[in-house]
């Protein structure tokens, strides 16, 4: 067990709907980090937050968004839903610190139908 | 793209052969990590090497670290059926962990 706690594990909505992610890190993790697997794309960066910051961006789009609030917990919030989007979103936490591994969720699984 | 890339993308080998696994980067790092897959779950941090070691062992792993090439490798000795997953390395430059596209790694027992 990585510690980190992702919500829900699977949905399944509509083209054009707005779903929210949810991700709690391990305890006293300060980092958390959000990506996006889908099988013709691999692990993609999306966005990187430490201690309430926003770090780092990557391969986010503007119709996602994302924010870690003052307990640490992070919401992924994707909007204007479509087909590619479908795919396994993972959060991920680490200290924070250069050399600490990251410790995985085991994803939400969105299914866009 | 920031992202590594590893070779081969699919392995597959009896139980007790060695599997080995290479990952080239393209940006200054400092550590390269690798993570272990199991279909559908969450990845699983193996081993990390620093930009200033070349080599690490940890168990049946072994890892290599060449800066000057930016590649790496991943040695599983004695492969078990257990190990049968998707090895994925990751650098980590400040505090930026960008994935490679991963080796699908079957062993057949």
């Amino acid at each position: 067990d990585s510690g980190v706690t992702q919500t829900p594990k699977h949905l399944i909505t509509a083209t054009g709907q707005r779903v929210t992610l949810r991700c709690s890190p391990r305890s006293g993790d300060l980092s958390v980090y959000w990506y996006q697997q889908s099988l013709d794309q691999g692990l993609q960066f999306l966005i990187q937050y430490y201690n309430g910051e926003e770090r780092a961006k990557g391969n986010i789009l503007e119709r996602f968004s994302a924010q870690q609030f003052p307990d640490l917990h992070s919401e992924l919030n994707l909007s204007s839903l479509e087909l590619g989007d479908s795919a396994l979103y993972f959060c991920a936490s680490s200290g924070g610190q250069g050399g600490s591994p990251l410790h995985f969720g085991n994803g939400t699984r969105l299914t866009v139908t | 793209s920031q992202q590594g890339e590893e070779d081969p993308q699919a392995l597959s080998i009896q139980e007790g052969e060695n599997a080995t696994m290479n990952c080239s980067y393209k940006t200054s790092i400092n550590n390269l990590q690798w993570y272990r897959q199991n279909s559908g779950r969450g990845l699983v941090h193996l081993i990390l090497i620093r930009s200033n070691e070349r080599e690490k062992h940890s168990g049946r792993l072994r890892v290599t670290l060449d800066t000057s090439k930016k590649s790496s490798s991943l040695l599983i000795t004695a492969s078990r059926a257990a190990d049968t997953a998707s090895y994925f390395c990751a650098t980590d430059a400040y505090l930026q962990f960008y994935f490679g596209t991963g080796t699908s790694l079957t062993v057949i027992p």
